[in-house]
């Protein structure tokens, strides 16, 4: 039972790198979405795709990019790394929407960039 | 602005007492709130919800209250247990969920033996 999978699970970039996170549901949900965590700061919304074929800005957009590859992959690109997006990555699926009772989050990726 | 806010940043309670996690939201359009629960190299799961509608919802140990004139929901553990021990994040959406989840800061709880 994989449920949402991340790649990779840690990573530390150089300033100015670039990378992608991959995601990946198992559970035919329509909507994907990449959070981030930060001490203080409980989980902002990156990106969300609300369907295939679809996505759109959350509160935190600035500095990526997301690419909703078919209906179960939703990938999330910094295309140019910078020390403020050190932080805990997480996406997620849900069956539709953010009907937040079903929302399954995925273990989360750890991202340095120094 | 903080829109849901866990002013508690870590709480320790007794095995077998009850724990008691707070919340307060300033957005008076969010009318369905949930708690979701983390254990550390782990994602948030969903523990409990509630909708606007009502003032308890009850699962298990678990109980949620919510006040919306003082805009203040709280989550009760009885008794609680050590696999207890983890962070819970607040969130909260309107429109009965359809809305955008936002999150509290979270707060770490410790269930001492």
């Amino acid at each position: 039972n994989a449920g949402v999978t991340q790649t990779p699970k840690f990573q530390v970039l150089k300033t100015g790198q670039s990378m992608t996170l991959q995601c990946a549901q198992d559970m035919n949900h329509n909507s994907m979405y990449w959070y981030r965590q930060d001490p203080g700061m409980g989980l902002r919304l990156i990106y969300y795709s609300a369907s295939e074929g679809t996505t759109d800005k959350g509160e935190v957009p600035n500095g990526y990019n997301v690419s909703r590859l078919n209906k179960r992959e939703f990938s999330l690109r910094l295309e140019s790394a910078a020390p403020s997006q050190t932080s805990v990555y997480f996406c997620a699926s849900s069956t539709q929407g953010f009907s937040g009772n079903t929302i399954y989050f995925g273990e989360g990726s750890w991202l340095t960039v120094v | 602005d903080q829109q849901v806010k866990q002013n508690s940043p870590s709480l320790s309670v007794q095995e077998g007492r009850i724990s008691i996690l707070n919340c307060d939201y300033t957005n008076s359009m969010f009318d369905y709130f949930l708690w979701y629960k983390k254990y550390p190299a782990e994602g948030p799961t969903f523990l409990i919800s509630i909708s606007s509608i009502k003032d308890k919802n009850e699962d298990g140990r678990f109980t949620v209250f919510l006040n919306k004139s003082a805009k203040h929901l709280s989550l009760h553990i009885v008794p609680s247990q050590p696999g207890d021990s983890a962070v819970y994040f607040c969130a909260a959406s309107g429109i009965q969920g359809a809305q955008k989840l936002v999150f509290g800061q979270g707060t770490r709880l410790t269930i001492n033996p």
